[in-house]
């Protein structure tokens, strides 16, 4: 089955500077990458998501890209806020096949002020 | 529209005491999963269901975990009898569409949180 390592498990960074998450896989046949947001207490979030036709997907501060030669995908958030303190999850899978969703193990955000 | 819907909320009991998470998914959505999530950690695929049937139960532990999805609208997951380290959030999911057509993209529920004393 699907395998996915999540890296750093936690970051701070400063108001304004950029965060970046890097997740790998293993299934070269995922093609499905989405990054959850999950805010303390609260649920999972999609925020961004992309799939394996394009290499790079942006919306606003957030963007995600993916290689696939060396299966691995990131996500980088941009000029962070404190409202980006949250978890991130990464996960794979192939869409439209009997697998399910495979999540990282999260990266704990922290933008302080 | 209403999201993903889950009761209840918070639950705290004894152990060997049994428990039942209720969960009602987005209408129209017909893959519908049940989720572990312990502290700190992702989360992890207990049951998934496609219309009320059950095509991936491999990682629920079958000798004192059960689920149901009658109808293939609102699903329960149960737990009897409860053991200390079943204490987690109980995540409820659904998705569009189903095999082929499952476009991954997850919707997710409040959770419920348990407690095992």
């Amino acid at each position: 089955g699907e395998n996915v390592e999540q890296h750093p498990s936690t970051l701070s960074v400063q108001e304004g500077d950029s965060a970046v998450i890097k997740c790998t896989y293993s299934d070269s046949a995922s093609n499905y990458f989405p990054w959850y947001k999950q805010e303390l207490g609260k649920r999972p979030q999609l925020i961004i998501d992309i799939r394996s036709n394009v290499g790079e997907k942006k919306d606003q501060r957030i963007a995600v890209t993916l290689n696939k030669t060396a299966k691995h995908f990131s996500l980088h958030i941009t000029e962070t806020q404190p409202e980006d303190s949250a978890v991130y999850f990464c996960a794979a899978v192939r869409s439209g096949s009997a697998r399910q969703l495979t999540f990282g193990s999260g990266t704990q955000l922290t933008v302080l002020p | 529209e209403a999201g993903v819907v889950q009761s209840p909320r918070y639950k705290i009991i004894e152990k060997k005491q049994p428990v039942a998470f209720w969960c009602n998914p987005i209408s129209g959505h017909n893959t519908l999963y049940w989720y572990l999530q312990n502290l700190g950690q992702g989360p992890e695929l207990l049951i998934r269901y496609e219309n009320e049937e059950a095509v991936d139960d491999s990682q629920l532990p079958k000798d004192r975990f059960s689920a149901e999805r009658l109808k293939g609208v609102d699903s329960t997951l149960k737990i009897q009898p409860a053991e200390l380290g079943d204490s987690a959030v109980y995540l409820c999911a659904s998705s569009l569409g189903s095999g082929r057509a499952n476009t991954g993209e997850l919707f997710f529920g409040e959770g419920s949180r348990l407690t095992v004393l």
